[in-house]
């Protein structure tokens, strides 16, 4: 596509609810990442993938974070069992050499 | 680790005047890239303007310019004849040359006043 596209836009979750945040990337990008901002602050790096393996998760902040991205293309970020502290904008990228070319994001709202 | 400091939470600056925003950084490595991006309330990161550390002369793009000092670690943006649709949050960001990864400030945001 013609830039990263990212789903759903917005979301709203209870606390406890699992979340699935989808990320479809320049098409031919090698490289994804996926950063989390929280209000008012600048993106944190969360995990990187290089084609389908994911080469650094070290900014995954818990084991209720998990990424994938089985074919090399498309990525979702999935979130367990919600928290409030999970409420941030959660932004996706793409690159083969730098710059990385971002999405909208996707605002999380937990409740 | 690298850090990255914008010192300016907020800057204002009428329609067509010049404003410049700051930017810090910390490293202990001699090849790396600095880029600003620019936040508008969609939320879309978009770059404004990259600088490679090897490159001497401070990269420019249209009416966006850099003041980069790589001995003073500082990185700064100046944004000339500004426009109402330069209203947005400015982040500086910072990526070693062997890394992928971006670290970014915490971001200033720039309003432009009719």
């Amino acid at each position: 596509g013609a830039g990263v596209s990212q789903s759903p836009r917005y979301k709203v979750a209870k606390r406890g609810q699992d979340v699935a945040l989808r990320c479809d990337p320049i098409s031919g990008h090698v490289s994804l990442f996926w950063y989390q901002q929280a209000l008012g602050q600048g993106p944190e790096f969360l995990t990187y993938f290089q084609n389908e393996a994911q080469l650094d998760k070290s900014g995954l902040p818990s084991d209720r974070f998990f990424a994938e991205r089985p074919e090399g293309s498309v990525s979702t970020l999935k979130i367990q069992r919600t928290q409030q502290e999970d409420s941030a904008v959660y932004l996706c990228a793409s690159s083969n050499r730098p710059p990385s070319f971002f999405g909208q994001g996707t605002r999380l709202t937990v409740v | 680790a690298q850090t990255v400091t914008q010192s300016q939470p907020e800057m204002s600056v009428q329609e067509a005047e010049t404003v410049t925003l700051s930017c810090t950084y910390d490293t202990s490595e001699s090849n790396y890239y600095l880029f600003w991006y620019k936040q508008p309330p969609s939320r879309q990161m978009i770059l404004v303007i990259r600088q490679e550390a090897y490159k001497q002369q401070n990269a420019t793009e249209n009416r966006f310019s850099v003041n980069f000092q790589k001995a003073a670690k500082s990185f700064s943006l100046k944004i000339s004849d500004s426009q109402l649709g330069d209203t947005a949050m400015y982040f500086c960001a910072f990526m070693t040359s062997n890394d992928y990864k971006l670290s970014f400030g915490a971001g200033t945001t720039v309003t432009v006043r009719a």
